[in-house]
């Protein structure tokens, strides 16, 4: 059973404060990590997909590590904003010699609120 | 350019009903995955179709089956509904099968047994 670990699984923050999350997976059985956001009452929005060590991603604020050796990825949101408050989902692919085609495994999410 | 979309928005059926919900993929998205979200617990992959065929299965037993068509829209079917059917349902899109593609999500479809 592949397990995909996301801590901590909630965070209150002030506006402006910087926080970060880990996502935690199986570092045997790597292909991809996604990112994804997802806002009360929408829809997922995938924010990185990251597939190789040492692999550094950014979207304003956002930014996203991964170390596949040890099995983690970090997402980071610096000065964070009320409208940053979201869960956030990672989500790891096992490779494709099992079989797979794109099926994401998800964490069970952190969810960040940000007060004013 | 629309997104995914899903129909309907919410459900409510009784235990031992029959479901059917739906999914248009995003413009130009051939592939269609879907997932169960339970209160608590992150998406969990029911199955996914490409070519009007069904790719990969999660761990869902055969009391869920689904269907592409020629259009790509794809629909899920639950049969034999139970209480712990109750869950919201997402649509993924994405274009083709490579693994590392963002998927697409529509907003979901709450199905609620009773």
């Amino acid at each position: 059973i592949l397990n995909v670990e996301q801590s901590p699984q909630s965070l209150h923050v002030q506006e402006g404060d910087s926080t970060n999350f880990t996502c935690s997976f199986p570092s045997s059985n790597f292909y991809a990590l996604h990112w994804y956001r997802w806002e009360t009452a929408k829809s997922p929005e995938a924010l990185f997909v990251m597939t190789l060590n040492g692999d550094e991603k950014k979207k304003g604020r956002i930014s996203a590590t991964l170390n596949t050796k040890e099995g983690y990825s970090y997402l980071y949101i610096k000065g964070s904003q009320p409208e940053d408050s979201a869960t956030y989902l990672c989500a790891f692919i096992p490779p494709l010699r099992s079989g797979n085609t794109g099926k994401l495994i998800f964490g069970q999410g952190t969810t960040l609120q940000v007060k004013p | 350019d629309a997104g995914v979309t899903q129909s309907p928005t919410h459900l409510i059926k009784t235990r031992g009903q029959q479901v059917t919900l739906r999914c248009s993929p995003k413009s130009g998205h051939d592939t269609v995955s879907w997932y169960q979200q339970a209160l608590g617990q992150g998406p969990q992959f029911i199955f996914q179709y490409y070519e009007e065929e069904e790719r990969q299965r999660g761990n869902f037993p055969d009391r869920f089956s689904g269907h592409q068509f020629p259009n790509y829209s794809s629909e899920l079917n639950v049969n034999a509904l139970l209480l712990g059917d109750s869950a919201l349902y997402l649509c993924a899109s994405s274009p083709g099968l490579r693994a590392y593609n963002e998927q697409f999500f529509g907003p979901g479809t709450r199905l609620t047994v009773l």
